[in-house]
């Protein structure tokens, strides 16, 4: 049962537009979402992140939205650039408070490719 | 102040032989996490530690695999008796707090079992 999915294997787009990452989750004990990128034989890099209590989180040309009653969270890059190619992954933690858990719970990955 | 330490990068072991997978956390975290990704996966918990404790241990296989975290020294994850299988990246996290923290990845260690 995967409680984090990220429906796009891969996504290209062209230098200076938008790149647009999309994960849905199922288990509404999460409260805290991640995103983190990937290079090739590297460790996942944390990139940003948004509570539950917010729809919107902005850190230079990264933006992740959260829509809790779709269960949905985007990652927008803008402008996009080739060395933002890599591997993002969405991860979500179930709250302290519901008797979640601290474990991440990843989702498989979005290769995003920005073409020069 | 130097990120997550990982070692060995890459670990090449026989079906049947011990692996030994060590993680030093940033320096100033108590909180360590271990994640196996296999090929083509994303990301999947094994299991969380603090200082001489295991926390949650939901991910970890039920045998021969094995954690711990001492009270000096970094944190190593065992696994006895490997098979095929247990070929994949190991990645090692740590974080300051234990709740709704990031937490902060190392390079990973590659195990391929022959």
């Amino acid at each position: 049962d995967q409680q984090v999915k990220q429906n796009s294997p891969s996504l290209s787009v062209q230098e200076g537009r938008i790149s647009i990452l999309n994960c849905d989750y199922t288990n509404s004990m999460f409260d805290y979402f991640l995103w983190y990128k990937k290079y090739p034989a590297e460790g996942p890099t944390f990139l940003i992140s948004i509570s539950s209590i917010k729809d919107k989180n902005e850190d230079g040309r990264f933006t992740v939205f959260l829509n809790k009653s779709a269960k949905h969270l985007s990652l927008h890059i803008v402008p996009s650039q080739p060395g933002d190619s890599a591997v993002y992954f969405c991860a979500a933690v179930g709250g302290m408070r519901t008797g979640g858990s601290e474990k991440l719970v990843f989702g498989k990955g979005t290769k995003l490719t920005v073409n020069p | 102040n130097a990120g997550v330490m990982q070692n060995p990068r890459h670990l090449v072991r026989r079906r049947g032989q011990e692996a030994r997978l060590r993680c030093s956390p940033m320096k100033g975290h108590s909180h360590v996490y271990w994640y196996r990704q296999l090929p083509e996966e994303g990301l999947k918990f094994m299991v969380y530690l603090q200082k001489e404790n295991i926390i949650d241990e939901s991910g970890m296989p039920k045998e021969r695999f094995s954690a711990e975290f001492p009270k000096e020294g970094p944190s190593i994850l065992r696994i006895q008796q490997v098979v095929r299988g247990d070929s994949a990246a190991y990645f090692c996290a740590s974080s300051l707090y234990s709740s709704n923290n990031e937490q902060f990845f190392g390079p990973g260690t590659r195990l391929t079992v022959l």
